[in-house]
This record gives C-alpha cells, sequence and structure tokens, in this order.
C-alpha cells in the first residue's frame, strides 16, 4: 500500500534551536517528493520538491534531503522561528499524472519565544 | 505568482442544505483538485478535474460531485450536507509538471 509517514506528528523547541522532520514512504514508481508548510487556516504551501536524482534541497532555513534507497527524507529547519510555527506536510507523487499523489498526516511544529 | 481563490474561508451550514464551494485559478492550469483535510487524516481527494468537463473520483468521493464548466473553476457540491462532512476543504491547481498550488481553504460546518 501507498503510504507517506510523518515523525514526530507535533514538536515544541525554542526559538533559534534547530529542528529535524522526518518522512518515511511507501510509494512505487517514485516521482517527486515536496514539502509544504500549512499555517493554522490557511492553504499549503511548497518549500521544497525534490526528484529521485535529487538528494538535497534547500529554500532559506529549510534544507530538505532525500534518500531514494531507503526510501527517507526530512526537512531541517535552521535558526526557528517564531513565523515557523505551522504544519509540515510531506507529499509523495507516484508519477506524473495528476492524482497520483499521497500526502502524509503532517507534523505539527510549535516555536515557543 | 500564481493565485488559487475559494469563495468563503468560513461556511457554517445545516443538516440537509446543498452546499456549493467554488474554486478559481488565475493560471490556466489543467488540473484541478478537491481535497478535505481532518485532524491525523491529513489531505484526503475528492474528485479532480484535468480539463473542462472532465471529472475524476478522488479516494473519498461519496456524498460529493464536482462541475467544471470553465477552465479556471473548479466547484464542489455537497449534494445534502451531513455533519460527518464538516471538514476543512482545499482547492489546489496544478500545471502539466509536478508543483501543486493550494487555496487558502473553506472551513466549512455542518450543523
Amino acid at each position: 500500500k501507498n503510504q507517506v509517514e510523518q515523525s514526530p506528528q507535533s514538536l515544541i523547541i525554542l526559538e533559534g534551536k534547530n529542528c529535524t522532520l522526518q518522512c518515511n514512504y511507501t510509494v512505487s514508481p517514485f516521482s517527486n517528493l515536496r514539502w509544504y508548510k500549512q499555517d493554522t487556516g490557511r492553504g499549503p504551501v511548497s518549500l521544497t520538491i525534490m526528484t529521485f536524482s535529487e538528494n538535497t534541497k534547500s529554500n532559506g532555513r529549510y534544507t530538505a534531503t532525500l534518500d531514494a534507497d531507503t526510501k527517507q527524507s526530512s526537512l531541517h529547519i535552521t535558526a526557528s522561528q517564531l513565523s515557523d510555527s505551522a504544519s509540515y506536510i510531506c507529499v509523495v507523487t507516484l508519477d506524473s499524472s495528476a492524482s497520483k499523489i499521497i500526502f502524509g498526516s503532517g507534523t505539527r511544529l510549535s516555536i515557543r519565544p | 505568482d500564481v493565485k488559487v481563490t475559494q469563495s468563503s474561508r468560513y461556511l457554517v451550514k445545516r443538516t440537509g442544505e446543498k452546499v456549493f464551494l467554488e474554486c478559481v485559478q488565475d493560471m490556466d492550469h489543467e488540473n484541478m483538485f478537491w481535497y478535505r483535510q481532518d485532524p491525523g487524516l491529513g489531505l484526503r481527494l475528492i474528485y479532480f478535474s484535468y480539463d473542462v468537463k472532465m471529472k475524476e473520483k478522488g479516494d473519498i468521493p461519496e456524498g460529493y460531485s464536482v462541475s467544471r464548466e470553465k477552465k479556471e473553476r473548479f466547484s464542489l457540491i455537497l449534494e445534502s450536507a451531513s455533519t460527518n462532512q464538516t471538514s476543512m476543504y482545499l482547492c489546489a491547481s496544478k500545471p502539466s509538471d509536478y508543483e501543486q498550488y493550494f487555496g487558502p481553504g473553506t472551513r466549512l460546518t455542518v450543523t
């Protein structure tokens, strides 16, 4: 069964600290993996996207890694800010077709001052 | 910038009412999607459309229908709203490559 699992479900860290969110997937055939940030009451916004051949992608303080062999991805946030408080969703696309997109249930990140 | 808009941010309806949720995108994307998002379940696909007047069922289409008469507009219809349809509804659009763009969401409460 095609699944995307994220851990932890929730995380609380102090402002300025770093953190890493995990995503494991059992999806085949794999096309690409994306990380989205979703603020409370808002729609998800794309942070990074990686294809099979890419193993790291950065977007400011956000760095995503992908190990296609172990089917694992991580999102590392450096020097966290209060505005990083949000849900982070890992999304895997099976192929380029429109419908075969699998969403993780997200990690809820809270940054404390 | 890609813009995906949804007709309402918050909506409260009574059981049995017919509900229309509208989504508009301004980037001429072929593909449009409706998802619902519930705590702990992630986003679940209700319906998607890959062209005008074309639609495909997603994972949870029961109790919903859709309409796409124009390329930029994709409507989700709850024929007879029920309390278990209380949820956050998210619309997304996607061009032929793999980036999906989401609207701000509609929080629907059915009482």
